[in-house]
């Protein structure tokens, strides 16, 4: 069966370290990866999409990269701040289908 | 200036009523969704809209049933309640109808508890 995966567990991290968050699929064929970020009480709000034939993308602070022979997403937050501390999810959209699936969710907590 | 508005944001009900969930957006997409997030936090895809066409139809009881009035509302209506029904679900709207491009933009969503 289809299954996405991100650690369950949160992620407590010293301001200005990097943040690296992991995405793992099985048997998908993601023709595109998002990644949304969500604040308590809120929805999701997307920050980043990857293409299957891209390695790396990039804003700001963020970066994600798509490696389809490992079905992985790493998603990096760098210097963090604070204000970084949320939900990340991430979303696959299969070459084959319409409708965006999403992992449950990796909590980042960043420490002053 | 919301983009996607969703109401109420908060509804407690008893087994057994009838609700309802409205869902506005004024960003001029195409295509309309509700997901569900259940107390696990994972986000599951209910329903997709396009142009008020339904396309995505999940497997979920028929007690939900969405309506289209205009591609700009989308409303989610639940017969005969249950407690299995209590999450938080959210309305989310994209450009175009598959995401290729085009991200969700999710509302704040409506936290249905069902005592």
């Amino acid at each position: 069966s289809q299954k996405i995966e991100q650690n369950s567990e949160a992620l407590n991290i010293q301001e200005g370290k990097t943040a690296t968050l992991t995405c793992n699929y099985t048997n998908y064929s993601p023709a595109y990866l998002q990644w949304y970020r969500q604040d308590p009480g809120r929805g999701p709000v997307f920050l980043l999409l990857i293409r299957e034939n891209e390695k790396e993308k990039r804003k700001e602070r963020l970066k994600v990269t798509f490696d389809t022979t490992l079905k992985q997403s790493l998603f990096h937050i760098t210097a963090s701040q604070p204000a970084d501390s949320a939900t990340y999810l991430c979303a696959l959209l299969a070459a084959a289908g319409n409708k965006l699936t999403f992992g449950g969710g990796t909590r980042v907590l960043v420490k002053p | 200036d919301t983009a996607v508005s969703q109401t109420p944001k908060y509804l407690v009900t008893q087994m057994g009523n009838d609700k309802s969930i409205k869902c506005e957006q004024n960003l001029g997409h195409d295509t309309m969704y509700w997901y569900k997030q259940d107390s696990k936090k994972f986000l599951k895809i209910m329903f997709s809209y396009n142009n008020k066409e339904l396309i995505i139809n999940e497997t979920v009881p028929n007690r939900f049933s969405p309506k289209s009035p205009d591609k700009a509302h989308l409303n989610l209506h639940i017969n005969s309640l249950e407690l299995g029904d209590s999450a938080v679900y959210f309305c989310a709207s994209s450009q175009f109808r598959s995401s290729y491009n085009s991200p969700l933009h999710f509302g704040n969503g409506t936290r249905l508890t069902v005592t």
